[in-house]
């Protein structure tokens, strides 16, 4: 079973601060894919990541694959209360999605 | 263009009953797929549909069933339900079946189980 890892579970941080939250499993996956969720709302797609060691970068969010594709991190840059939620990762390929538990994040203003 | 939608919003049953979720797909996506996200967890696969056929099915048992309509909505039924049935149910919608294309999620019907 294909299990994706996320830490921290919880994190709370003041407006303008830097964070880290980690994605992590000892399977390999295809492509990973992070999402936010608001509370009362479906999962949002932020981005696919396909290539081990591939960077990518949404405005603040910088999200990075790992180099053997079995983990990966998202850092967010001078967080805003608009950042608030539950940050997922999701590994992909030729089956379901499987997704982690979850960061719940809370930018405090 | 219309997102994913879903009813009823919020669902309160008895342990034993059935139930019946709903579930429309964003326009131009013939792919639906249905998931159970249980408080602080992430949300676990059931079963996708596509051309109103079971296109893979997660690890549920078969009281959790589905139908899809030519028009591409979807139907989640759950059978001789159990508090541990107590979740968020998600559907997302895609162009195509399989997982490469992106989904589209709804925003969920939160079912209690009592």
């Amino acid at each position: 079973t294909q299990l994706l890892e996320q830490s921290p579970q919880f994190l709370s941080i003041q407006e303008g601060e830097n964070l880290t939250v980690y994605c992590n499993s000892s399977s390999v996956f295809s492509s990973l894919q992070w999402y936010r969720q608001e509370p009362g709302e479906g999962p949002v797609l932020l981005v696919t990541v396909v290539t081990g060691g591939e960077v990518k970068k949404l405005k603040r969010l910088t999200f990075q694959f790992g180099d053997a594709r079995k983990d990966s991190s998202l850092h967010i840059t001078a967080a805003q209360p608009g950042d608030t939620g539950l940050y997922l990762c999701a590994g992909s390929g030729n089956t379901p999605l499987v997704f982690g538990k979850g960061t719940r994040l809370s930018v405090i203003a | 263009e219309t997102g994913v939608t879903q009813s009823p919003t919020h669902l309160i049953k008895t342990r034993g009953q059935q139930v019946t979720l709903r579930c429309s797909s964003q326009s131009g996506h013939n792919t639906v797929s249905w998931y159970q996200q249980a408080l602080g967890q992430g949300p676990q696969f059931i079963f996708q549909y596509y051309r109103e056929e079971e296109n893979g099915r997660g690890n549920f048992p078969p009281r959790f069933s589905g139908l899809q309509f030519p028009n591409y909505s979807s139907e989640l039924n759950v059978n001789a339900l159990e508090l541990d049935d107590s979740a968020l149910y998600l559907c997302a919608s895609s162009l195509s079946p399989g997982f490469s294309y992106e989904q589209y999620f709804g925003p969920g019907t939160r079912l209690t189980v009592t």
